[in-house]
């Protein structure tokens, strides 16, 4: 059974980064055809892709946050990351990774304030 | 802004028959076919159907997923209380190069 776990700060000051790792266990990232993404969801929103890594590392990032965003692997640790810079309120929201689609994280709310 | 509409509620008696449906256009659903997620409150979103309209193992047959041009439908038969939930859809746009989602549609069951 794959599972997905994010972690990181749960509150970031406006205009810094934003940093979450998404810890893989039950499965191995580069070991199969599968895509890891990015999602979140502001409170009582919708969802919003942020981005997705392919397992041979290819990057796909949502064209409005591009110019912000990171995502990146640790084939070591099993983990794989997203950075999020120049963070506003407008970001304050939950974060789920997933193994696109069929297994996901259980969230992690990040706010973004001062 | 959601890439893909999705009506904003439905309501259904318990045991009745609820379609909720999501329109894109060629560039995505009618492309690509939809995902579709339920999304429990307070819980991250489950997947009910890939975009090729298959069900995941284990999924209950009363969830089934289809589509038609650029509209995807989901169907979920025979309503019980736990199917209360938000639904969504979504679709790789090829135009867009974005993975677009439906505002998402709650599902109350009276």
């Amino acid at each position: 059974q794959v599972q997905l776990q994010e972690s990181g700060p749960g509150l970031v000051k406006p205009s810094e980064t934003l940093s979450l790792t998404c810890t893989v266990s039950g499965g191995y990232i580069s070991s199969s055809a599968y895509y890891w993404g990015w999602i979140r969801q502001p409170p009582g929103k919708g969802l919003e892709w942020i981005g997705s890594v392919y397992y041979t590392g290819t990057l796909f990032y949502n064209p409005s946050l591009k110019s912000r965003v990171i995502i990146s692997v640790d084939m070591s640790k099993n983990q794989f990351s997203l950075k999020l810079n120049s963070v506003t309120a407008a970001d304050t929201a939950v974060y789920y990774c997933t193994r696109v689609w069929d297994y996901w994280g259980q969230g992690t709310l990040v706010t973004v304030s001062s | 802004q959601a890439g893909l509409t999705q009506p904003p509620s439905v309501s259904k008696d318990l045991g009745q028959t609820a379609t909720l449906t999501c329109t894109g256009n060629s560039n995505n659903v009618g492309d690509q076919g939809a995902v579709w997620l339920q999304q429990l409150q307070g819980h991250p979103p489950k997947l009910l159907s890939s975009r090729n309209d298959e069900r995941p193992s284990g999924m209950s047959e009363r969830f089934s997923a289809s589509r038609s041009g650029n509209t995807a439908s989901l169907t979920i038969t025979g309503l019980q209380p736990e199917d209360e939930a938000d639904y969504y859809c979504s679709a790789w746009d090829s135009s867009l190069g974005n993975q677009v989602f439906g505002g998402g549609t709650k599902l109350t069951v009276l």
